[in-house]
């Protein structure tokens, strides 16, 4: 079966240190990989969209990466902030249609 | 204003009773989305549609249905709520071939 998944649901570290999320899969063959951010009470907000033909993305202190071969994701926030504290969504879009999104990783950047 | 505008925030309704829940879009954008978000679950598609006259079912659309009265207008209706369809609920939009969403706040239903 189809399954994503980001590698905890929970991950806390300090502030100014880079964070790293996972997202990986299996059964997917997606064309594009997206990351979006959800903080308490909101609705997800795109962060980032990487293609299948694309290794590396950046914008601003956000770098993320994309390995059809590992079927993995790994999403970096350097420089690490406690405004980054939030959950992380990795979505897989496989066509117009639909986008699968990983379950989260919740974030907390400690002062 | 809000760019995706969901209604209600919050409902408590009880086991058998309709409700419906509204979401309205000043973006302009063709396609509109209902997911489900459940803690563990991550984000699941209920339904979709492309325009007005387009609905397409996702993959969880039991107990579901949906109405595109207007290119800004998309209502999720449960005509009879039962409790395991608690969840935090979510409308999106998506501009034609662009791949990004944008949300809504989104709708807590709780089903007693």
């Amino acid at each position: 079966s189809q399954k994503i998944e980001q590698n905890s649901e929970a991950l806390n570290i300090q502030e100014g240190k880079t964070a790293t999320l996972t997202c990986n899969y299996t059964n997917y063959s997606p064309a594009y990989l997206q990351w979006y951010r959800q903080d308490p009470g909101r609705g997800p907000v795109f962060l980032l969209l990487i293609r299948e033909n694309e290794k590396e993305k950046r914008k601003e202190r956000l770098k993320v990466t994309f390995d059809t071969t590992l079927k993995q994701s790994l999403f970096h926030i350097t420089a690490s902030q406690p405004a980054d504290s939030a959950t992380y969504l990795c979505a897989l879009g496989a066509g117009a249609n639909n986008l699968f999104f990983g379950t989260g990783t919740r974030l907390t950047v400690i002062p | 204003d809000a760019d995706v505008t969901q209604t209600p925030r919050n409902r408590i309704t009880k086991t058998g009773k309709r409700i419906m829940l509204e979401c309205s879009q000043t973006k302009g954008h063709d396609r509109m989305y209902w997911y489900r978000q459940d803690p563990g679950l991550g984000l699941r598609l209920i339904y979709y549609s492309f325009d007005v006259k387009d609905i397409n079912k996702g993959e969880i659309s039991d107990g579901y249905s949906v109405s595109r009265q207007a290119q800004a207008k998309f209502s999720l209706s449960l005509e009879s709520a039962i409790p395991n369809q608690t969840a935090l609920y979510f409308c999106a939009t998506r501009r034609g071939e662009a791949n990004v969403l944008t949300f809504g706040a989104g709708s807590r239903l709780t089903v007693l």
